[in-house]
């Protein structure tokens, strides 16, 4: 595609609910970063992927937090009995060449 | 972790006025990135400087990278209001954002 797509654009989740928010990054782009954003704030690094491995993933904040990318290519982050301190903006970014790409976001608020 | 510092962290100003914004760091990098980002959107890259002292100018913005390559700032001259946004600066390749300068410019 022409931009790094996210779904769903907004995510309204119970507490204790899953979710899975998806990132189709750049056609042919390696690398592929999550980050999560509180309003004002600058963007937190979660984990990045280089094609199909994880090669970083020290800024997911717990283990509820689960992020793949089986093919390199879409990845999923997944967060699992959702907590109302983890509404925020989850940013998915791509790169190939340095440049990074970022998608708009997908908002999830937990209530 | 929040390696890199931005002041202020708020800024609101009228339309024609100028302004600088900070990026700090204890950390050398080989070289930092702007980002500007609007409400609802993902940060959009603004330029990379990479050469310790070095100073790009992208049309009212100029942007100088610090000679120890540990801060960085970015002036805008006659701010409009369609400069309101998020600045941020990352370092290259560190994966980290600063914490974020918030410039609102009033008409």
């Amino acid at each position: 595609g022409a931009g790094v797509s996210q779904s769903p654009r907004y995510k309204v989740a119970k507490r204790g609910q899953d979710v899975a928010l998806r990132c189709d990054p750049i056609s042919g782009h390696v690398s592929l970063f999550w980050y999560q954003q509180a309003l004002g704030q600058g963007p937190e690094f979660l984990t990045y992927f280089q094609n199909e491995a994880q090669l970083d993933k020290s800024g997911l904040p717990s283990d509820r937090f689960f992020a793949e990318r089986p093919e390199g290519s879409v990845s999923t982050l997944k967060i699992q009995r959702t907590q109302q301190e983890d509404s925020a903006v989850y940013l998915c970014a791509s790169s190939l060449f340095g440049t990074i790409y970022f998608g708009e976001g997908s908002w999830l608020t937990v209530v | 972790t929040q390696l890199l510092e931005q002041s202020p962290q708020f800024l609101s100003i009228q339309e024609g006025e100028n302004l600088t914004v900070y990026c700090n760091s204890s950390s050398v990098f080989s070289s930092l990135q702007w980002y500007r980002q609007e409400p609802g959107e993902g940060p959009v890259l603004l330029v990379t400087v990479v050469t310790g002292g070095e100073v790009k100018k992208l049309k009212r913005l100029t942007f100088q990278f610090g000679d120890a390559r540990k801060d960085s700032s970015l002036h805008i001259t006659a701010a409009q209001p369609g400069d309101t946004g998020l600045y941020l600066c990352a370092g290259v390749g560190q994966f980290y954002f600063g914490t974020g300068t918030s410039l609102t410019v009033i008409p």
